[in-house]
């Protein structure tokens, strides 16, 4: 059966050291990956997308690799700040041309001052 | 700009009793969809559309219609609401219905006691 795990429920982290979150996958061929953050009581908001022919994206702070022979995308933040303290979301279509997004679960992410 | 608007943000249902969730995007997506939250279930797409007059079903459609009849516009009827189907659901769109980030509503809390 398809699933989509994203490696642990809660990760706590130091402010300014770097913040490694896993989404890993099976039975999906994904065209594209995205990721989203999302705050307590609001929608999830998204930050980054990567196709399956791009290995890295990066956008200020945040860095997603995607490995899709190793099935598993990384998402990192460098410097983390408490204003990164989210629960982050990793989805993903279920193949070319398909029109269903799924998500994973989730990551509660904590950066302590 | 408004984005996704959803309505009613809070509501209480009886049993058997039916509602219908609003959801208006001022973007011209031409794709639109539904999803629901619920605690360790992570988010569920229910039903989705790709453009005016076409809708599909996603992951868990069973409860629920849909209908599409302008661009901006994707309610989400409930026919007979079950206590099963106390969630948080969230309306989505995005520009394209392949390789385009979504955006989300911040949700209507739903309870059926």
């Amino acid at each position: 059966s398809q699933k989509i795990e994203q490696n642990s429920e809660a990760l706590n982290i130091q402010e300014g050291k770097t913040a490694t979150l896993t989404c890993n996958y099976t039975n999906y061929s994904p065209a594209y990956l995205q990721w989203y953050r999302q705050d307590p009581g609001r929608g999830p908001v998204f930050l980054l997308l990567i196709r399956e022919n791009e290995k890295e994206k990066r956008k200020e702070r945040l860095k997603v690799t995607f490995d899709t022979t190793l099935k598993q995308s990384l998402f990192h933040i460098t410097a983390s700040q408490p204003a990164d303290s989210a629960t982050y979301l990793c989805a993903l279509n279920s193949g070319a041309g398909s029109y269903q997004l799924t998500f994973g679960k989730g990551t509660k992410l904590s950066v302590i001052p | 700009n408004a984005g996704v608007t959803q309505t009613p943000k809070f509501q209480v249902l009886k049993t058997g009793q039916s509602m219908t969730l609003q959801c208006a995007q001022d973007m011209n997506h031409e794709y639109m969809s539904w999803y629901r939250q619920d605690p360790g279930m992570g988010l569920r797409l229910i039903h989705y559309s790709v453009g005016a007059g076409i809708t599909d079903q996603g992951e868990v459609p069973n409860g629920y219609n849909v209908s599409r009849s302008t661009t901006e516009d994707f309610p989400l009827r409930l026919l007979s609401a079950a206590p099963s189907q106390t969630s948080v659901y969230f309306c989505a769109s995005s520009y394209s219905p392949t390789n385009s980030p979504l955006h989300f509503g911040n949700g209507t809390r739903l309870t059926v006691t």
